[in-house]
């Protein structure tokens, strides 16, 4: 299985640090894709990043890849109380299906 | 544009009942996924659409079927439903693939009592 493994699985951090989240998976990808879930809401698409680039930027968050070690980090910088939210990676592969991590559930405290 | 819609939104239903879950994507979105979001396995992946057309399939059994009009609107379908079924339904949309960055609805909250 290619399936995404988000760490850690949960995240408390203060408001105004910055939030990092990894994500490993298993075999070749074509893209990698990170969501935010709100509590029992639909995800939020954040950034997609393709196997062939190694940073993307959006806002306030970093999102970088390593093809080689099988592994996506992703940064929020300055959080706020709004970002509290589940994020989940989700990679796209040869078979043209897309796989889910299980998510960080990342808590800012005020 | 309108984002994705699914309807109904909240849904409880007994032991071997059957339900339709609705879902209609942002217009000019062809491909429409479906997903099972529960507390202990996540998010699972159902099934895809596109162009009418059953596409890729994940490993649920054959109780849970789906279908896409020519308008790309689609259903899901769960028959003699078991208490393992409750679960938060997403409908997703994306423009041609399945791996293309997704657009979720609000999801359906199905409870089976």
């Amino acid at each position: 299985s290619q399936q995404g493994e988000e760490d850690p699985q949960a995240l408390s951090i203060q408001e105004g640090e910055n939030a990092t989240m990894n994500c490993s998976y298993k075999t070749s990808i074509n893209n990698l894709q990170w969501y935010r879930q709100n509590s029992g809401r639909g995800l939020v698409h954040l950034i997609l990043i393709r196997s062939n680039e190694r940073e993307k930027h959006s806002g306030r968050l970093r999102v970088t890849l390593d093809t080689s070690k099988k592994s996506s980090s992703l940064l929020i910088t300055a959080s706020r109380a709004a970002d509290t939210a589940s994020y989940f990676c989700a990679t796209g592969g040869e078979a043209q299906k897309l796989v889910f991590g299980q998510g960080t559930r990342l808590t800012i405290n005020p | 544009k309108a984002g994705v819609t699914q309807t109904p939104r909240y849904l409880i239903k007994t032991r071997g009942q059957q339900v339709t879950l609705s879902c209609s994507p942002i217009s000019g979105h062809r491909s429409v996924s479906w997903y099972q979001q529960t507390p202990g396995q996540g998010l699972q992946f159902l099934f895809e659409y596109f162009s009418e057309t059953q596409r890729n399939k994940g490993n649920f059994p054959g109780r849970f079927s789906g279908r896409q009009f020519s308008n790309s609107r689609s259903e899901m379908n769960v028959s003699t439903l078991e208490l393992g079924d409750s679960a938060l339904y997403l409908c997703a949309s994306s423009l041609v693939y399945h791996t293309d960055t997704q657009y979720f609805g609000p999801g359906t909250r199905l409870t089976v009592l």
